[in-house]
């Protein structure tokens, strides 16, 4: 099983839409948790981190659920700037108290008119 | 503040050969480092990390190794170059101390040939 798992998509949702995407994470000792986002062939640049009691910017939400070891991610009113993968990263522990930053393998969002 | 520098953008190599690539961060000391690799159209796969001179952690058995020479200085090296090496790499820095984000390099588009 992946340290971490995500729908690869691509969600294909027209402009204004909702869309979430879920993660699932593995190990129960993780830590933090992210949601980054990534253009083609770019670096993944931060969305938003995620909490435990959930958080919000303006049009994203994200909410992490410790119990079932997923945290998820809302986008509302979907512009056609949002088109992009969002990449789930969680930061689990490793080797000498280090912590690992695990990504998922992205879902990819399309926004059409 | 805090800046990472990773070297260079593209890089075409024939199989075979050898490859070096470097990442310097500027701006912190005893970061913990990270190289990720993402082959087209997938996610990013946590290659080697790093919490201090000379200390490599690697996740996947490959072709590739990584070294620490100085506190900063985190570099990707391999002898002899496979087609399956080609991918997009990407040098990382997070602080490590909470819900901090990962900083990342611009990356460096390998093509193997």
């Amino acid at each position: 099983r992946k340290e971490v798992e995500q729908d690869p998509g691509p969600f294909n949702v027209p402009e204004g839409a909702t869309v979430a995407f879920n993660c699932t994470y593995s190990n129960s000792a993780s830590q933090s948790f992210f949601w980054y986002r990534q253009d083609c062939r770019k670096e993944p640049k931060l969305l938003m981190s995620v909490y435990s009691s959930g958080n919000e910017d303006g049009r994203f939400t994200a909410q992490l659920n410790r119990a079932s070891q997923y945290i998820s991610l809302l986008i509302r009113d979907s512009k056609l700037s949002d088109s992009a993968t969002y990449l789930c990263v969680v930061n689990s522990p490793g080797e000498d108290s280090s912590y690992k930053l695990i990504f998922g393998s992205g879902t990819r969002l399309l926004v059409r008119p | 503040s805090q800046t990472i520098h990773q070297w260079p953008a593209t890089l075409v190599q024939p199989v075979g050969s050898p490859l070096s690539l470097e990442c310097t961060v500027e701006g912190t000391s005893n970061p913990n480092l990270y190289w990720y690799r993402q082959a087209a159209g997938r996610g990013l796969q946590l290659l080697f990390y790093s919490v201090g001179i000379g200390q490599i952690s690697s996740e996947v058995p490959q072709n590739l190794s990584a070294s620490r020479p100085q506190d900063r200085q985190f570099i990707l090296s391999s002898k002899k170059l496979l087609l399956s090496d080609s991918g997009f790499y990407l040098c990382a820095w997070y602080p490590g101390t909470g819900n901090e984000k990962l900083f990342f390099g611009s990356g460096t588009q390998l093509s193997v040939l």
